[in-house]
C-alpha cells in the first residue's frame, strides 16, 4: 500500500524567510509519481509539480524549490523569500505509473502541512 | 477556458438520505476523477471516470456511485448518508488519466446531521 507522511502539522514562517516542507513517502512500486499541489483557502488544489522515480534531480522554478532522495523516500519541498500569498496548506501526493510517462491517476495524498506567513 | 465548476457549493442532508453532487470539467478534458477531503485531512480518491467508464475507485463503499456523461461533466451519488459522510468532496479533470496534474475544482461541502 501507498502511504505518504508530512510530519510537519503547522508552520510559521515571517515574510522572506525561507522555509522546507518535508515529505517521506512508502510505497512497493517501482515506478511512481510524486506531486505537491497547494490548496489556498478557496478550497481548489493547485497543481505545483509532477516528478517520476527516475528522475532524481532538483528542480527549481522561481522562488520553488524541490529535493527528491530516493534513498530516503523523501520529496521536500522549499520556498525561498516567502511571502504572504504563499499563506495555504500544501500537499504531497504519490502515484503509481509506468516507465513510458503514464501515471495511474490514482493519488494518495499526505496530510498536508498548514503554512502561515506572516507579515 | 473554463474551469472545473461544482455544484453545489454547500448542502446540508440528514442522515440516511441521498446527494447528488455535480462537476462540470474544463474544456478539453475527458477524465474526472472525485475526491473525499474531511476536516484536517488530505484528499482520498473516490474513483475516477475516463470517457464515461469507471477506471479505477478507491477504498469506498458501493453507497459511492458515479457517473460520467458524453459531454464529460460527471455527478457523484451518495445514498443512505452516515454522518462521517461530512466532508468536502473535490472534482479533478484531466485530459486522459495518466498525467496526473489535476485540475480541481473549489469542491461541495457537505454537512450531513
Amino acid at each position: 500500500a501507498q502511504k505518504v507522511t508530512q510530519a510537519q502539522t503547522e508552520i510559521s514562517v515571517v515574510e522572506k524567510e525561507d522555509v522546507t516542507l518535508d515529505c517521506v513517502y512508502e510505497t512497493r512500486d517501482t515506478t511512481y509519481y510524486l506531486f505537491w499541489y497547494k490548496q489556498p483557502p478557496s478550497g481548489e488544489l493547485v497543481f505545483l509539480i509532477r516528478r517520476n522515480s527516475f528522475d532524481e534531480q532538483n528542480e527549481i522554478s522561481g522562488r520553488y524549490s524541490w529535493n527528491f532522495q530516493k534513498s530516503t523516500s523523501s520529496f521536500n519541498f522549499t520556498i525561498t523569500a516567502s511571502q504572504v500569498v504563499d499563506s495555504a496548506v500544501y500537499f504531497c501526493a504519490l502515484s503509481e505509473g509506468d516507465a513510458g510517462g503514464t501515471s495511474y491517476g490514482k493519488l494518495t495524498f499526505g496530510q498536508g502541512t498548514i503554512l502561515t506567513v506572516h507579515p | 477556458e473554463t474551469g472545473v465548476t461544482q455544484s453545489p457549493t454547500h448542502l446540508i442532508k440528514t442522515r440516511g438520505q441521498q446527494v447528488t453532487l455535480r462537476c462540470s470539467s474544463q474544456s478539453g478534458h475527458n477524465t474526472v476523477s472525485w475526491y473525499q477531503q474531511a476536516l484536517g485531512q488530505g484528499p482520498q480518491f473516490i474513483f475516477q471516470y475516463y470517457r464515461e467508464e469507471e477506471n479505477g475507485r478507491g477504498n469506498f463503499p458501493p453507497r459511492f456511485s458515479g457517473l460520467q456523461f458524453p459531454n464529460y461533466s460527471s455527478e457523484l451519488n451518495v445514498n443512505a448518508l452516515e454522518l462521517d459522510d461530512s466532508a468536502l468532496y473535490l472534482c479533478a479533470s484531466s485530459w486522459g488519466w495518466g498525467t496526473g496534474e489535476l485540475f480541481f475544482g473549489e469542491g461541495s461541502r457537505l454537512t450531513v446531521l
